[in-house]
């Protein structure tokens, strides 16, 4: 069971340059996210999907858009890369929400994806 | 708006301290309140929650953590620290009818020998 599985785990970006960054859950779940980790301001929502086929918008969703075409994979874009989108980039998911209520249900975490973007 | 607030970035104890990191939230609802823990080059990981019941909760590692509602607080405990348990802690509060968990910033917990 591979849990939340974060491809690739490191990149480096010229500013402008695009990319996409892969989330793979094989539990299941309904909800998926992505976050960004940056010193000092714990993790920030950028967003997130309540289904297959579904996106929505969270804290910080400016310079990023996403995609949910199959429940297991939450595809999270760049189109032109920023410095201030340097970051380290985990995604999450959970059965339900909100998570953890119910045994088993918890939000599980990937390892995260570190980005510099120069 | 809802907001967490751990007032420690850095704490330091010995091997076999007792340990409590801060946690404070605003909320407008019924808080649902979490721990997690990072290893370096790790995600999160759950140590425990709360959302309903017994206000002191017991997690995975030999943590607990009290709900205090008066106070606004939800303190990670713990008797005894071992090296291992050196990592960033984050405080995550949430509510039933939102879809965001909203993360404090995080303490690093350094163990001294």
């Amino acid at each position: 069971n591979a849990g939340v599985t974060q491809t690739p785990k490191f990149r480096v970006l010229k500013t402008g340059q695009s990319m996409t960054l892969l989330c793979a859950q094989d539990m299941n779940h309904e909800y998926m996210y992505w976050y960004r980790q940056d010193p000092g301001m714990g993790l920030r929502l950028i967003h997130y999907s309540v289904g297959e086929g579904t996106t929505a918008k969270g804290e910080v969703p400016d310079g990023y858009n996403v995609s949910r075409l199959k429940k297991q994979n939450f595809l999270l874009g760049l189109e032109s890369a920023a410095p201030s989108q340097t970051s380290v980039y985990f995604c999450a998911s959970s059965y339900s929400w909100p998570p953890g209520d119910r045994e088993g249900t918890e939000a599980f975490f990937g390892q995260g994806t570190r980005l510099t973007v120069v | 708006a809802q907001s967490v607030t751990q007032p420690d970035i850095h704490i330091t104890v010995s091997e076999g301290a007792s340990l409590e990191l801060r946690c404070n939230y605003s909320y407008g609802a019924t808080p649902y309140l979490f721990w997690y823990v990072q290893s370096p080059g790790q995600g999160l990981q759950l140590l425990l929650k709360y959302f309903s019941g017994d206000t002191l909760v017991q997690g995975i590692k030999g943590f607990e953590a009290e709900f205090k509602r008066s106070q606004s607080s939800f303190n990670l405990r713990k008797p005894s620290v071992h090296w291992s348990d050196a990592a960033e802690y984050f405080c995550a509060v949430c509510n039933s009818y939102g879809n965001k968990l909203v993360f404090g910033a995080g303490t690093i917990l350094r163990v001294k020998s």
